[in-house]
């Protein structure tokens, strides 16, 4: 089973407007964290955001915050004022819990994201 | 703060050969994942290591290897390169291996 999963292969948003990425994710380690990552078409991964599964707020970074919706398993990524330079790959990606997932992270499949002028 | 590198930033083998690859952590962190990037597979883990040591592995033959040096840089290898290894490789540095994970510009090896 997928343990990260993420429906939107692309999406569009006109610039100035916000823009949701959906994320859900499966465990049953209560401890875990999400994270999401932006990829420009140069490749480099970049840290956008995090929550950890005890946190009782959402996390929010500037721009960018996630919906985090535990009893759901969803950790969408809202992106408010969208920018040209926002045009990227997304990644939701997941860290478990145990020594056997020390260093790991697990990727969904990513979304497109577009702005458009 | 420098961010981490990786070199070759591009490398080109032919089937059979082998390569090694280099990344840099960002001072002060003291782990270092790596993972393979390909369309059909998206982002698979490869393995982790921490103060010169693998602390876990993902599943790969064992042709793809790696070991870490005592200044934290890692390097990976690949040996009898095959075709499906064309891939983009990202290595990530954290300061712990439960931390916030930061990646490099990653290698994009192409083989023929």
């Amino acid at each position: 089973a997928q343990k990260i999963t993420q429906t939107q292969p692309g999406m569009f948003v006109q610039e100035k407007e916000a823009v949701t990425l959906d994320c859900t994710y499966d465990t049953s380690d209560p401890s875990y964290g999400l994270f999401w990552y932006k990829q420009p078409s140069s490749g480099e991964m970049i840290f956008l955001i995090y929550q950890g599964s005890y946190d009782q707020q959402n996390a929010t970074e500037g721009r960018y915050s996630l919906n985090f919706q535990k009893a759901r398993k969803s950790a969408n990524l809202v992106i408010s004022a969208s920018q040209l330079g926002d045009s990227a790959m997304y990644f939701c990606a997941m860290r478990e819990g145990g020594s056997s997932n020390t260093g790991k992270l697990i990727f969904g499949q990513g979304t497109t994201l577009q702005v458009k002028p | 703060k420098a961010g981490v590198t990786q070199t070759p930033r591009y490398l080109i083998k032919t089937r059979g050969q082998q390569v090694t690859l280099s990344c840099s952590p960002i001072s002060g962190h003291r782990s270092v994942s790596w993972y393979q990037q390909t369309p059909g597979q998206g982002l698979q883990f490869l393995f982790e290591y921490f103060s010169e040591t693998q602390r876990n592995k993902g599943n790969f033959p064992g042709r793809f290897s790696g070991r870490q040096f005592s200044n934290s840089r890692s390097e990976m290898n690949v040996s009898t390169l095959e075709l499906g290894d064309s891939a983009l490789y990202l290595c990530a540095s954290s300061f712990g291996s439960w931390e916030t994970q930061y990646f490099g510009p990653g290698t994009r090896l192409l083989v023929l």
